[in-house]
């Protein structure tokens, strides 16, 4: 079984400063991780993933992650957060014995306020 | 850059008619599949297709639901006899190979059942 966690429902953070989304999984294996944002009325968009190799994950618009095994975590973060990042953020994990299937949290809405 | 494509952007349908959701996946891709999200739950898998087969399909894609790639460029998801709670946004992606590639998104059809 694979699932992820979602703690919390909104994060708002001022503009500038640091940003953190947080992310908890659950696998019967070895995981692959994805974060995906959501703006109004488009779809998902991929930001970033970790496969394997370094814990550290850079990816799109300035996001990254990192990936803690020993904590089972994998909390998206930007140094400094602009008014665009504002947005429906998604984690997905998917077990490596399963090819197909992503399962997702929540998601967590993000407001960054100018 | 490439992207998913869907339509329609919504529909509006009775309980107990046919619907055909329609989805274009980037062209050099040979995964696809079906995610829906119901308002105010998680996304959740459907099915994922392969080589003009089914690979793996969830408990919630019963004998109501079925899938097709007519052609060598659109995938599409039918729902046979739709219900209230069949009502959800429907996300198509598309990837270049399973386990660890990245599935890339559409836009999402906005299905409402009366």
């Amino acid at each position: 079984a694979q699932s992820v966690a979602q703690p919390e429902d909104q994060v708002n953070v001022a503009e500038g400063n640091p940003l953190t989304v947080k992310c908890t999984y659950s696998v019967s294996g070895n995981p692959y991780l994805f974060w995906y944002v959501q703006y109004p009325n488009r779809g998902l968009q991929f930001l970033l993933k970790y496969i394997t190799g370094d814990n550290l994950v850079k990816g799109s618009y300035g996001f990254e992650a990192e990936f803690n095994k020993s904590q089972t975590s994998f909390h998206l973060k930007k140094p400094s957060a602009l008014v665009s990042d504002s947005a429906l953020y998604f984690c997905a994990v998917r077990d490596r014995n399963n090819d197909y299937k992503l399962s997702f949290g929540a998601g967590t809405t993000v407001t960054v306020r100018a | 850059e490439p992207e998913v494509t869907q339509t329609p952007s919504h529909q509006v349908t009775q309980m107990g008619q046919e619907v055909i959701l329609r989805c274009v996946p980037i062209s050099n891709h040979l995964y696809f599949y079906w995610y829906r999200q119901i308002l105010g739950q998680k996304v959740e898998f459907l099915v994922s297709f392969y080589n003009n087969e089914i690979s793996e399909k969830s408990e919630i894609f019963d004998d109501q639901f079925s899938v097709e790639r007519p052609d060598g460029s659109n995938f599409t998801l039918k729902i046979r006899s739709t219900k209230l709670e069949d009502s959800a946004m429907y996300f198509c992606a598309s990837s270049s190979g399973r386990s660890l590639e990245t599935q890339y998104f559409g836009p999402g059809t906005r299905l409402l059942v009366l």
